[in-house]
């Protein structure tokens, strides 16, 4: 099978922007899950998509919100860029929910 | 709220050392506990996991852990580590709640394995 692809791999925006990235799940996993890693925070949970809805949701301000299509594809979308927003994006694929097998992410650089 | 704590932010030993990291967390009811890894330029991957049954799990390339209920612990063990094993290690509990499943994160361990 295979595994989790996320694109772009690398992104570089300026404050104010607003970037969309995409996630493609394993086949057969419902559940997408996105993840911010930064040296200083680690991984921190976003949200959590299951059947195109949306059943988890971390402690992020609105700027952040993501979807689920009928095919489990995710997006996760961020507006109105700030420079803490640079980070490495990952996204995680699961068939319920536990279990998660992770993408390489999406490195967004904020300038 | 639910958290990972993991004991140690770095860790250095010499090939063929015992190596223990590690892992507590806080939540009171049911959950599924994992260990990942992510190698230096590679994406993370799962190394092991609990969900029920013997506590005394083994996942690849030789780990194991154990879950002690009574502690909140699940530390990760491996009693010879090689240089190969460089890389930062993850302590994670999911957890299910009304909205179905989350997975919370520890800090991270990277330990560096001297050849």
């Amino acid at each position: 099978k295979a595994g989790v692809t996320q694109t772009p791999r690398y992104l570089i925006k300026t404050r104010g922007q607003q970037v969309t990235l995409s996630c493609s799940p394993i086949s057969g996993h419902r559940s997408v899950s996105w993840y911010q890693q930064t040296p200083g925070q680690g991984l921190q949970f976003l949200f959590e998509y299951f059947s195109e809805t949306q059943r988890n949701k971390g402690n992020f301000p609105g700027r952040f919100s993501g979807r689920q299509f009928s095919n489990s594809r995710s997006e996760m979308n961020v507006s109105t860029l700030e420079l803490g927003d640079s980070a490495l994006y990952l996204c995680a694929s699961s068939f319920g929910g536990d279990t998660q097998y992770f993408g390489p992410g999406t490195r967004l650089t904020v300038l | 709220a639910q958290s990972v704590s993991q004991h140690n932010h770095h860790v250095i030993l010499s090939e063929a050392a015992s190596l223990e990291l590690g892992c507590n967390y806080s939540y009171g009811g049911t959950v599924n506990l994992f260990w990942y890894v992510q190698y230096p330029g590679q994406h993370l991957q799962l190394l092991l996991k609990y969900f029920s049954g013997d506590p005394l799990v083994k996942g690849i390339k030789g780990f194991e852990a154990e879950f002690i209920k009574s502690k909140f612990s699940f530390n990760l063990r491996k009693p010879s580590v090689q240089w190969s094993d460089t890389a930062e290690y993850f302590c994670a509990v999911n957890v299910l709640n009304t909205g179905g499943f989350k997975t919370i994160f520890g800090a991270g361990t990277r330990l560096f394995v001297k050849a």
